[in-house]
């Protein structure tokens, strides 16, 4: 089956520490992106990337890092300087045909930080 | 920068009833528009994508328009059931993509 994997779907870290989110997509999409979705508020945009080894920063990519060494994979670490981590994270792919794509989901990961 | 609102943020309607989601945006120079649904704890499911030469798609009992001049869009859902219980957003693409807070639907048995 194609489609978009994240682990864990729950992520439990003490305040200081690194974690890292892991997304794997197997539907051959060019860019990947991380969203960010707190209670009540719409999703906002981490990092994304349109190619391997390149990718940019969203809205809100102060205390986070990713990397894109393979397509299929786009891992985000959640670092210690990021001082507000505990929220629900979405890994999102689409294939770029020009600037007509669709975006598809991954089941995310709650993750709390005390 | 493209600020997106959907109203309102919660409905609740006996199943059956036909409704409306509105979902209003503030650039209409956007390339696309796609309605997700998410269920609690879940990632987000793609329901419909418009494109921005279109002005309406339809999957099944749902509806989507889209009138790029006045910055909206709207869901129609026809019949509702229990199973259309869920939050759903919009979100529209100028180059990013922006999402809507969306509206949170039950559907009474």
């Amino acid at each position: 089956d194609g489609g978009i994997t994240q682990s864990p779907k729950y992520l439990f870290r003490k305040e200081g520490q690194n974690v890292t989110l892991s997304c794997e997509q197997n539907l051959n999409h060019d860019a990947m992106y991380w969203y960010r979705q707190d209670p009540g508020q719409g999703l906002r945009l981490i990092y994304y990337s349109q190619i391997v080894n390149d990718f940019q920063k969203g809205d809100i990519a102060e205390g986070y890092s990713v990397s894109r060494e393979k397509k299929e994979s786009f891992p985000l670490t959640v670092t210690s300087a990021q001082k507000n981590p505990t929220a629900f994270y979405l890994c999102a792919s689409s294939i770029l045909a020009g600037v007509i794509y669709e975006q598809y989901f991954g089941p995310g990961t709650r993750l709390t930080v005390t | 920068k493209q600020e997106v609102t959907q109203i309102p943020a919660a409905l609740s309607v006996p199943e059956g009833e036909n409704l409306v989601l509105n979902c209003s945006f503030t650039d209409s120079a956007i390339y696309n528009l796609q309605w997700f649904r998410q269920d609690p704890g879940k990632g987000l499911t793609s329901l419909l994508l418009i494109q921005s030469s279109q002005r309406e798609q339809t999957s099944g009992r749902l509806n989507a328009s889209l009138d790029k001049s006045s910055g909206r869009s709207t869901l129609y859902i026809a019949a509702s059931q229990p199973g259309d219980s869920a939050t759903y957003l919009c979100a529209v693409n100028n180059n990013d993509m922006r999402f809507g807070a969306g509206t949170r639907l039950t559907v009474k048995p």
